[in-house]
């Protein structure tokens, strides 16, 4: 069956690097694109960005510079690293499928993520 | 960027009621909107695409509508299994944008 299951560090000092991975199953990342959200005390839900199942990516210009969204497709993962981090980048971050008919139609379970120094 | 502007914020309900949410755009989006479940602890879950199609599993009971420029959730049979969260998200122009959210809770 389908799963969708995020990794990252927990907490990450500001001005620091984050880096989350996502692991799939159960289907490949050739055939979908993944997406990635994330929600905020602040900003409650927000898109931050995708990978078309071809490679391409497309980011919400909020992140400006700050954001890269790759892929390994020999392991089925999913990277976001997001650089020069904040306090208010504090929240959960969601990678999501999506499908043609359906978008964002499996989520993984999200990872907590606390910008602390 | 689109503006999704949810209402009520939120609101309480019996069981049994008949539950609209709404969702307004603050531009054309056609029918490219979805709606979404989200519990604490939990990923939102897929309810709605394509402003009135119902995602895989979800209960008929509920429904999505869309007259202009405002889209509806309704819940023609209130469960307390409901008590969640309500996101719309429109996905026809980047970047992708969510509404605010609709908390329902059973009275």
């Amino acid at each position: 069956q389908v799963q969708l299951k995020e990794t990252g560090p927990g907490l990450v000092q500001p001005t620091q690097t984050l880096s989350i991975t996502c692991t799939v199953s159960g289907f490949s990342l050739t055939s979908y694109y993944m997406q990635w959200v994330r929600q905020t005390p602040g900003k409650g839900l927000e898109w931050m960005g995708f990978i078309r199942s071809g490679g391409s990516t497309e980011y919400n210009s909020e992140f400006k510079s700050r954001l890269s969204i790759s892929r390994d497709t020999s392991k089925n993962q999913v990277f976001l690293k997001m650089n020069s981090l904040k306090t208010e980048d504090t929240g959960v971050y969601y990678c999501a499928r999506d499908s043609e008919s359906s978008p964002f139609d499996y989520w993984g379970q999200g990872v907590m993520v606390t910008v602390s120094s | 960027d689109i503006q999704l502007t949810q209402s009520p914020s939120s609101m309480s309900a019996s069981l049994g009621d008949r539950v609209s949410l709404t969702c307004q755009s603050s531009q054309g989006i056609g029918n490219y909107l979805s709606w979404y479940q989200h519990k604490p602890g939990k990923p939102p879950k897929p309810m709605i695409y394509y402003a009135t199609n119902l995602a895989d599993g979800v209960p008929s009971r509920f429904s999505g509508s869309r007259s202009g420029s405002d889209y509806s959730l309704t819940i023609s049979s209130l469960e307390s299994e409901d008590t969640a969260i309500y996101y719309c998200l429109q996905y026809d122009e980047y970047p992708f944008t969510f509404g605010s959210g609709t908390k329902l809770e059973i009275k």
